[in-house]
């Protein structure tokens, strides 16, 4: 059974670096063809893709934030960290992190419950 | 401004069947990757509905299906229940991007 659990800081201050964690058990980022990614969504809209990792260490992130983003796994403790850096109120969402979908689809098929982070003075 | 367009709103009495539209491009559904479904119920993280266009995950009702034609997608509901109603998304790979993308979500609205 695979899960995934979002950890990190409900609050940021603008100008700030968030540090976002990702603890997953039931499947393990050595294993060929696995990934996870982070997505969010601001209150009231739409899901937006941020970053992936993959087993071999290919990472991908959105263009649009690439600046701002790192993605890095630690296979020895099942985590996957998300930064970003110089936070703004517009950042102020629910990031979940996801497990990618095997077999060649570019999906998400298991999903962690989400953390609310609120950027604001 | 999502990459992929959904209907904002849909809406139909129980029993009823209801259609979601998502639309793409060249770069992601017309480029022939395949446009995934999420489920969305409130306050709670997205679920996996439909993948690889047309394939239901374990565990999903056959009442939900997913079909596509050149650069879109669509999602049927059938035998609408009040259970049904929540925020459903679209989702693909765009090559231009060289990404996950997603539409805005629609709000299913069961009458």
């Amino acid at each position: 059974q695979i899960t995934l659990k979002e950890s990190g800081p409900t609050l940021v201050k603008p100008t700030q670096t968030l540090t976002l964690t990702c603890t997953f058990s039931g499947f393990s980022l050595s294993t060929s063809g696995m990934g996870v990614g982070w997505i969010r969504q601001p209150p009231g809209k739409a899901l937006e893709w941020l970053a992936l990792i993959y087993w071999n260490d290919d990472k991908r992130y959105s263009p649009s934030l690439k600046s701002r983003l790192t993605i890095t796994k630690d296979t020895s403790k099942n985590q996957v960290v998300l930064t970003m850096t110089n936070m703004d109120p517009v950042d102020t969402a629910t990031y979940y992190c996801a497990h990618s979908c095997s077999s060649g689809y570019y999906c998400f098929d298991y999903w962690g419950q989400g953390t609310l982070v609120t950027v604001s003075s | 401004q999502s990459v992929l367009t959904q209907p904002p709103s849909v809406s139909g009495a129980p029993g009823q069947r209801v259609t979601i539209s998502c639309t793409g491009s060249s770069s992601n559904i017309g480029a022939r990757y395949d446009v995934h479904w999420y489920q969305q119920l409130p306050g709670t993280a997205p679920k996996l509905l439909i993948y690889g266009s047309t394939y239901r995950p374990s565990g999903v009702p056959d009442r939900f299906s997913g079909s596509k034609s050149g650069t879109s997608a669509s999602l049927a509901i059938t035998g609408l229940q009040a259970e049904d109603e929540a925020d459903y998304y679209c989702q693909s790979y765009d090559s231009s991007l060289s990404g996950w993308v997603f539409g805005g979500g629609t709000k299913l609205t069961v009458l």
